[in-house]
């Protein structure tokens, strides 16, 4: 059973270009969580979604940042016009459907630096 | 959102020694888990304990629910063990967590 998948692992984007994160998650698995990690910090949470449904985008920057988890294919997330102060460890996680208190699982990151 | 505050920061072990990390958090949670980060960014679950104790090989977890507090053992420690380890907690209808700023955890030979 493999377990979440991400690509790319490192992505390197100039400044106003855009990135895109993708995030497969465990089979099985219908919830998607993203994180972003800046260095020397913890994880902060973004995103919560569900297919074709994002559930909580309580932490998700109000401009340039989107997510989706479409019916068929990886969940993506999306940051247009990167600026330098994007460049973090972008990680994915998922957990199976039914109650609170699943544990989720996370992927290997994808590390975006913005040049 | 819930603090999350990790103790201490930095930590250097002889490899053998144990060690107790500690997480208090500043609500009530109905979810709580310990991650590994290695020194390549991996996160690894380590285990899932909103309340209780439990164990695993060297490892073992405690949380004190009412006392909005967890701790992690690490015994017998291994230079494989280095690397931060999260607290990260829950509150919610799904597993949006808050997470703590770790512990840095280095194990010297």
């Amino acid at each position: 059973n493999a377990g979440v998948m991400q690509n790319p692992r490192h992505l390197v984007r100039r400044r106003g270009q855009e990135a895109r994160l993708r995030c497969s998650p465990m089979k099985g698995h219908s919830h998607v969580y993203w994180y972003r990690q800046l260095p020397e910090e913890g994880l902060k949470f973004m995103v919560y979604l569900q297919k074709e449904n994002i559930i909580d985008e309580s932490g998700m920057p109000k401009e340039r940042f989107s997510a989706e988890f479409p019916k068929e294919g990886p969940s993506i997330l999306r940051i247009q016009q990167v600026v330098r102060g994007d460049s973090a460890a972008y990680f994915c996680a998922s957990s199976p459907p039914g109650t609170v208190g699943n544990t989720i699982y996370f992927g290997e990151g994808s590390w975006l630096t913005v040049v | 959102g819930i603090q999350v505050e990790q103790s201490p920061p930095d930590l250097i072990l002889q490899e053998g020694a144990n060690s107790t990390l500690r997480c208090n958090f500043s609500d009530s949670v109905n979810n709580l888990q310990w991650f590994h980060q290695n020194p390549w960014g991996q996160l690894i679950n380590l285990f899932y304990i909103p309340s209780g104790t439990k164990q695993n090989g060297r490892l073992s977890a405690t949380t004190v629910a009412t006392e909005r507090y967890s701790l992690l053992y690490i015994s017998s420690s291994q230079t494989t063990d280095s690397g931060v380890y999260f607290c990260a907690v829950g509150q919610g209808t799904g597993n949006q967590f808050y997470f703590g700023t770790g512990t840095s955890l280095t194990v010297i030979p």
